[in-house]
């Protein structure tokens, strides 16, 4: 078990470009959350997966976010056009899916759009 | 979703127990006690849950309220470690996890 893995760490990017990050659950959970967080605050709510299929997405994913868990291993959260107000952190979690199971995140990705 | 309410901000000193309280007045009967921590520049580690009763493992103690509209996150022992926000947060299970604002606790040498 070699705990949840998240690329890159950080990424500096300009407003408008497109970005991509990476999450690496742990082998065999079948739940991947994303969330995001920004400074002082709790991380919040974006999106989930059960296996391949993604099964709720928060108000707070616009139509500039989309989220892919193809073949029910790893996924990417990709954020076109990118805002300042974009910038934060973003965090993935698994879990196996059983009940009262919990979630282990991984150490998040930066995001810092200028 | 339920809510939780927690300290901004507590102290302890190094070596001593800390308790961090956590009140959900407005619990339900199904919702599970959670408490995950956050050290800085990390994501959040689980740390204890419970139901209805208190609940022991390596890391903490969590004790419910009989009428379970509060809790206590306990450390025995405080280290420099465990400096990190506390989020206290109502849970089904097999949902997304609803995260205040947290405690943050800071140990003092």
């Amino acid at each position: 078990d070699t705990g949840v893995s998240q690329n890159p760490r950080h990424k500096i990017t300009k407003r408008g470009q497109n970005v991509t990050f990476r999450c690496d659950p742990i082998s065999e959970h079948n739940r991947l959350y994303w969330y995001r967080q920004t400074l002082g605050q709790g991380p919040e709510f974006l999106t989930y997966f059960q296996n391949e299929a993604q099964l709720e997405k928060s108000r707070l994913l616009s139509d500039r976010f989309s989220a892919e868990r193809p073949k029910g291993s790893f996924s990417t959260l990709e954020i076109q056009r990118t805002e300042q107000g974009d910038s934060a952190m973003y965090l993935c979690a698994s879990s196996s899916g059983l009940a009262w199971d919990t979630q282990y995140f991984g150490p998040g990705t930066r995001l810092t759009v200028l | 979703d339920a809510k939780t309410t927690q300290p901004n901000s507590m102290e302890s000193n190094e070596e001593e127990p800390v308790h961090l309280p956590c009140n959900h007045s407005t619990i339900s009967g199904t919702d599970y006690i959670h408490w995950y921590r956050q050290l800085p520049s990390q994501g959040p580690e689980y740390v204890i849950h419970g139901l209805t009763s208190n609940v022991n493992n390596r890391m903490a103690s969590l004790a419910i309220a009989e009428d379970r509209k509060s809790s206590t996150l306990i450390l025995h022992r405080a280290t420099l470690r465990d400096a990190a926000v506390y989020y206290c947060i109502l849970y089904f299970g097999n949902e997304k996890l609803t995260f205040g604002t947290g405690t943050r606790l800071t140990i003092i040498p």
